[in-house]
């Protein structure tokens, strides 16, 4: 079955400084889900990359899906505490037969220091 | 819109007692989900819809039943609860095996004494 690792699993970074966080799949990735969770809170979705070599931003928030489709990466320029959260990625459990169905990496949990 | 909406957002229950969980989208998609976030475990799959009448078994559905009766509601039950259930609950909506990003509830946290 198909895993997602995401590292590191905690970062701490100081407000101004950029981090990135990886998602890898022990299988091709066919969708590649990121999502922000503050404590007590729901997930908010940030971006979906579907194609090798996508890449989408939003705001100070850019992710990739490298060409082999295995690894996704999440960069965040000029962190802020408003970046600070728990970052997940999610994947298409099963392509083709797929019921819609997202597997999920335990998360990265993000915090930065003002 | 609303959104996914979730009630209660905390429980606490006593083994053995039963509950269910509410969840309701108005966004009318055709596709919701349960899935349970223990710490440092990531989202586990619980129950998921395809339609209203329609439902299977995620990862770790037992102890749990659903039903959907609506396209709107997507209701969680616990019939005996047991500590293995403290957990907070997600529910989740998408609007189609196509368009498959999913949107979430903000959670029902359960404790189970």
């Amino acid at each position: 079955s198909q895993e997602l690792e995401q590292s590191p699993q905690s970062l701490i970074v100081q407000e101004g400084k950029n981090l990135t966080i990886n998602c890898t799949s022990s299988k091709t990735l066919y969708g590649l889900y990121w999502y922000k969770q503050k404590y007590g809170e729901g997930l908010i979705f940030l971006m979906m990359l579907q194609k090798g070599g996508e890449e989408k931003s939003h705001e100070k928030i850019t992710a990739k899906l490298d060409e082999k489709k295995q690894q996704s990466s999440l960069h965040i320029t000029a962190s802020q505490p408003s970046h600070a959260g728990i970052y997940l990625c999610g994947a298409d459990r099963n392509y083709g037969g797929s019921q819609g169905n997202l597997i999920f990496g335990k998360g990265t949990k993000l915090s930065v220091k003002p | 819109n609303a959104g996914v909406t979730q009630t209660p957002k905390f429980r606490i229950l006593k083994i053995g007692q039963s509950m269910t969980l509410q969840c309701a989208q108005d966004m009318n998609h055709n596709y919701m989900y349960w899935y349970r976030q223990d710490p440092g475990m990531g989202l586990k799959l619980i129950y998921y819809s395809v339609g209203a009448g329609i439902t299977d078994k995620g990862e770790v559905p037992n102890g749990y039943n659903v039903s959907r009766s609506t396209t709107e509601d997507f209701p969680l039950r616990l019939e005996l609860a047991a500590p293995s259930q403290t957990s907070v609950y997600f529910c989740a909506s998408s609007y189609s095996r196509q368009m498959k990003t999913q949107y979430f509830g903000p959670g029902t946290r359960l404790l189970v004494l």
